[in-house]
């Protein structure tokens, strides 16, 4: 079946550092895929997404690339502010069925 | 974001009470999701509706009922609630562009 795994945190950075984290999916078919932030007590919110194979995703610095050949979707910013903290869910929707699959979320730690 | 709130934000109830939590959408989407986050598992789905009356079950179903009788509103219920459904809980709708849009959360306690 459909599924996501990413990385276990919690990832602990320092200020200005670069991010990767790493997302890699198994999909039927043409899935979009998306990241989301969760900030403490808060929801998820909409980070980026992709809907097809090359297409790359970018707000507020951060981008992943929708790589169909490794089947993976990796988040990435060139360098992280202490705002950047929260932890970070990657998700995948299949192309004919309006359900999500969420990962299980990596925990960023930036420190200053 | 897509005006989704829920109620209550936080509940404490005892065990074998029912609970009832509301999730309230102002943006007519037609899809709408109820999930549960618990630390280790992410967030796991629990029922999901297509459409006024038209609903169906998530991966953790059992023990929770949901009911959309406007496009706006989705009902979840816990009708003799559990310490194990201590939790929080999140609402979410489909958007256009075909992402997922979630209400701040309710953190429900079960003692």
């Amino acid at each position: 079946g459909d599924s996501v795994t990413q990385m276990e945190g919690p990832v602990t950075l320092s200020e200005e550092a670069f991010l990767t984290i790493n997302c890699t999916y198994t999909a039927t078919g043409y899935p979009s895929l998306f990241w989301y932030v969760q900030y403490p007590g808060e929801g998820l919110q909409l980070l980026l997404k992709a809907t097809k194979a090359d297409d790359k995703g970018s707000n507020k610095g951060f981008e992943a690339t929708y790589r169909k050949e490794t089947t993976s979707f990796h988040l990435e910013k060139g360098s992280v502010q202490v705002s950047d903290s929260a932890v970070y869910f990657c998700a995948l929707r299949p192309g004919n069925f309006n359900k999500f699959y969420f990962g299980s979320g990596t925990k960023l730690n930036v420190k200053p | 974001d897509a005006g989704i709130t829920q109620s209550p934000r936080h509940k404490v109830t005892e065990t074998g009470t029912p609970v009832t939590l509301r999730c309230h959408q102002t943006e007519n989407h037609r899809y709408m999701y109820w999930y549960r986050q618990d630390p280790g598992h992410g967030l796991r789905l629990i029922h999901y509706s297509y459409g006024v009356k038209d609903t169906d079950k998530g991966e953790v179903s059992d023990g929770y009922s949901v009911s959309r009788s406007k496009t706006e509103d989705f009902l979840l219920t816990l009708e003799s609630a559990t310490s194990s459904q201590t939790s929080v809980y999140f609402c979410a709708t489909e958007g256009e562009g075909n992402e997922q849009f979630f209400g701040p959360g309710t953190r429900l306690t079960v003692l």
